[in-house]
């Protein structure tokens, strides 16, 4: 598998405008999650996914925020209109269901977005 | 939601040295899982250990090894032998084991001196 595939690596846009995100998980797994790493608030989770479903959004700053998962090897995370703070390194990861061996959330290799 | 402190910002070690990174965590859970992640400059995150709460054995992966201190709420990590490629951000993490959201620490940047 080629891992968590993200899109694209790094973003430059202006102030106001959309910005997509988008994430293709590993294959087979269960659970996709959307991070934001920054010097100030290091990483923290925004939302997360099961099965398609989000499971936890209580980390998705503000309403200009949004993400989706139309189907298992898809999902797009939105901003509209964009602000110069949240420039920031955006990452997508996946993982399996929890068994008794544990798990480990596999990582993307980031979009870096600057918003000027 | 857990707190994960990470209390040294950067640490330095000469190749072939060995280096300990420190991590408390704060939870009322029972069992959990914790985890240190790399991340070298070209920016991917990657799991280093992993560790079960219910486990007492510390776990081991080649040169990286934990010291986990259930009582004590720590969970540090050990690099052997280090080497110029191990020059990377680490982070600690935890995980409740019915909530698969990871709760990280702010980061140890290490620098691996040749």
């Amino acid at each position: 598998d080629a891992g968590v595939i993200q899109s694209p690596r790094h973003e430059v846009t202006e102030m106001g405008q959309e910005v997509t995100l988008r994430c293709k998980p590993i294959s087979g797994h269960d659970y996709l999650f959307w991070y934001r790493q920054t010097m100030m608030r290091g990483l923290e989770l925004l939302i997360y996914f099961n099965n398609n479903v989000p499971i936890d959004d209580s980390g998705m700053p503000e309403d200009r925020f949004s993400a989706k998962m139309p189907n298992a090897s898809f999902s797009t995370l939105k901003i509209q209109p964009s602000e110069p703070r949240d420039s920031a390194v955006y990452f997508c990861a996946s993982s399996l269901r929890l068994n008794r061996q544990g798990t480990e959330a596999f990582f993307g290799q980031g979009t870096r977005l600057t918003v000027v | 939601a857990q707190t994960v402190t990470q209390s040294q910002p950067e640490m330095s070690v000469q190749e072939a040295e060995t280096v300990t990174l420190s991590c408390t965590y704060d939870t009322s859970e029972n069992n959990y899982y914790l985890f240190w992640y790399k991340q070298p400059p070209s920016r991917q995150m990657i799991l280093v250990i992993r560790q079960e709460a219910y486990k007492q054995q510390n776990a081991t992966e080649n040169r990286f090894s934990v010291n986990f201190q259930k009582a004590a709420k720590s969970f540090s990590l050990k690099i052997s032998d280090s080497q110029l490629g191990d020059t990377a951000m680490y982070f600690c993490a935890f995980m409740k084991p019915n909530d698969y959201k990871l709760s990280f620490g702010a980061g140890t940047t290490v620098t691996v001196r040749a």
